[in-house]
This record gives C-alpha cells, structure tokens and sequence, in this order.
C-alpha cells in the first residue's frame, strides 16, 4: 500500500483546548483524504474530506489543512471535547482507484477533563 | 445515511477451523466491498477489495486461499478465513463506497480470537 503515516502516536490534550493531528503521504498522485476517528471496538467514523484541489476544508469543530507541497495534512479540533477521545486516522486515495484508500499508522487523542 | 451491518460482532475460534464474516449493505447497493485488517494498536491494512460477479482482488502478501472472499450480491460480502491460526486473531473491517458522499461507510467490525 501507500506510505501514509503520522508524526504523533499519541496526542494528549486538556478539554477546551485546540488539537493538531498530522499526517504525511509519499504519493504525489494522490488526490482525496480522509480523517477518519475510531473508537475502541469499532469500525472508522468519517469526519471531514479534502480534494487535492483544495488546501483547507471546515466542518463543525474540525478543520483539515492540505499541504501538497510538502505532502502534509493535518486535523485540527476546536474546543476538544473528551468524546473526541480517540484514534485517528488520515486515508489516501491512491490516483487508480477512487474508492480505494490507504490508512495512516493513526493518532491516539486522550483528552484530559 | 448508508449503513453496513457486519456479523459476527466477535467470534473465539479453535486453530483449524473456519471462520465465516459477513457485511451487508443495508439501504444501498454495493457493488464493491473492502475488507481491513487491523491488529492491536495499529492501523486499518487493506486485504482485498471484493466486486460483486468477480473475483476478489487481493493486495500485496494477503493469502487468497487462506481469506476466501465472495460477494454474492450487490448487498452481501463474506470473508471467510479458513483454517484459522492464532496469528489471525485481529479486528476485520469491512466497508464499502458510498456513492452519497463521504468516502465510504465502515461495518463496526469483527474481532476475531483464535485459540
């Protein structure tokens, strides 16, 4: 698969406080990501997606930033919340498959009440 | 939104036996199906994508007959991982595309115990 990893394992963060999740990818090519969160036990919720044509996307509360340059995105949370307590993931579409995505190593948020 | 519903929601099996895991898409077609393996702490790594009508296309290093994958219809994919050993106790991951938007729907995922 592709090269999608992450520079922080584990995040650690006081409740109120913004997060920073990053991720770097090696494919060029690619042109679709993903952050998924996953909870223990379960399967990868979707939160937010960017197109390579794009290099920053808002929802509720998160933010995720493209960086083609240097291959890099990040997920911001606002006001992190101790339900953001989680693994997350960023996906990379690999450019052949528009459905097929490659996962990161993932990020453990512990959110500090 | 679009759902998958996965089944088994976790299975304890002998070594040597089989394992059957199936994913249903429960309010839409899926035409293709992807199956994740994930172990303890680590990340989703994808197995094989399964093509309703076709053979399963496998990644890399991933057994074809050890994970038997069949997509009977457009709403119905099983794994089955076959003669089981305890090396293949992990979290699989079912998913497929959501043709609405957000990327694709995950199933909640099968924890698999081999002993």
């Amino acid at each position: 698969g592709e090269n999608v990893g992450l520079h922080l394992p584990t995040l650690s963060v006081q409740e109120g406080d913004n997060s920073i999740i990053n991720c770097a990818y090696s494919n060029s090519a690619s042109d679709y990501f993903i952050w998924y969160k996953q909870e223990s036990g379960k399967g990868p919720q979707f939160i937010i997606d960017i197109r390579s044509n794009m290099d920053k996307r808002q929802g509720q509360r998160v933010t995720v930033l493209l960086n083609k340059t240097v291959k890099h995105l990040s997920l911001q949370i606002a006001a992190t919340q101790p339900g953001d307590s989680a693994v997350y993931f960023c996906a990379e579409n690999n450019g052949d498959n528009f459905n097929k995505f490659y996962f990161g190593s993932g990020t453990k948020l512990n959110v500090k009440p | 939104g679009a759902v998958v519903s996965q089944h088994p929601s976790w299975v304890i099996c002998k070594s040597g036996t089989s394992v059957k895991i199936e994913c249903r898409s429960l309010d839409f077609q899926a035409t293709t199906m992807f199956w994740y393996r994930q172990f303890p702490k680590q990340s989703l790594m994808l197995m094989a994508t399964s093509n309703e009508g076709s053979k399963a296309t496998y990644e890399q290093g991933v057994e074809k007959d050890k994970f038997l994958i069949n997509h009977a219809s457009l709403t119905l994919s099983t794994l089955t991982v076959t003669s089981a050993h305890p090396e293949d106790s992990s979290f699989y991951i079912c998913s497929a595309p959501d043709r609405g938007n957000y990327g694709y729907t995950f199933g909640s995922g099968t924890r698999l115990t081999v002993v």
